[in-house]
């Protein structure tokens, strides 16, 4: 079991520039989502999945869109970054059941948009 | 709205004193809360939740929601327990897996 996966671990971008961050799990994990870790703000909840074909907007979605065609990947898109999205983005998921289950963390994307 | 809040940044003891990470919430529904640990170059992992009333590397911590308070306690810190330490709330409708974090706090523990 690789668990949750991330790629890329780095990524510079340029102003204005598109990208995908790269999200998936072998677990079979219905709930995915998206976080942003920001020095001093702890992690924020960008969008989140309860299940293929679902998605919906946490915290702070803006400049960012999300799809879920299977259950084991959950991209993030940045549709034209900009520096206030330079920060390090984390993927999470969790088994369906109870609600609070354990979260699961990928190892994170650290971008720099310039 | 739900927040949570974590007043210290860094909380930086000797081996062996005790530890209390203190973490406050606001949630106007039944809270479920949680502490999760991120070691060095290691990922963010769940370290307690408060319905397990569970007890992980000597950590322990409990809800009381007179204070609206979840403060993690360990009676005598190793160097180990070095971390980031955050604080998390369960919030929304059941079975979505969101949660709010609170900013973190950096542990240091001195030899």
């Amino acid at each position: 079991n690789a668990g949750v996966t991330q790629t890329p671990k780095f990524q510079v971008l340029k102003t204005g520039q598109s990208m995908t961050l790269q999200c998936a799990q072998d677990m079979n994990h219905e709930y995915m989502s998206w976080y942003r870790q920001d020095p001093g703000m702890g992690l924020r909840l960008i969008h989140y999945s309860v299940g293929a074909g679902i998605t919906d907007q946490g915290e702070v979605p803006n400049g960012y869109n999300v799809s879920r065609s299977t259950t084991e990947d959950f991209p993030l898109r940045l549709l034209s970054a900009a520096p206030s999205q330079t920060s390090v983005y984390f993927c999470a998921s969790s088994s369906a059941g109870t609600s609070g289950d354990t979260q699961y963390f990928g190892p994170g994307t650290r971008l720099t948009v310039l | 709205a739900q927040r949570v809040t974590q007043p210290e940044k860094l909380l930086s003891v000797f081996k062996g004193a005790p530890v209390e990470l203190k973490c406050n919430y606001s949630y106007s529904g039944s809270p479920e809360l949680f502490w999760y640990v991120q070691y060095s170059r290691q990922r963010l992992q769940l370290l307690l939740r408060h319905i397990s009333r569970e007890s992980i590397k000597g950590f322990t911590a409990d809800l009381n929601k007179g204070e609206t308070s979840f403060h993690l306690k360990k009676p005598f810190a190793q160097e180990e327990d070095s971390a980031m330490y955050y604080c998390a709330l369960s919030y929304g409708s059941s079975n979505t897996g969101k949660l709010i974090f609170g900013q973190g706090t950096t542990l240091q523990v001195k030899p």
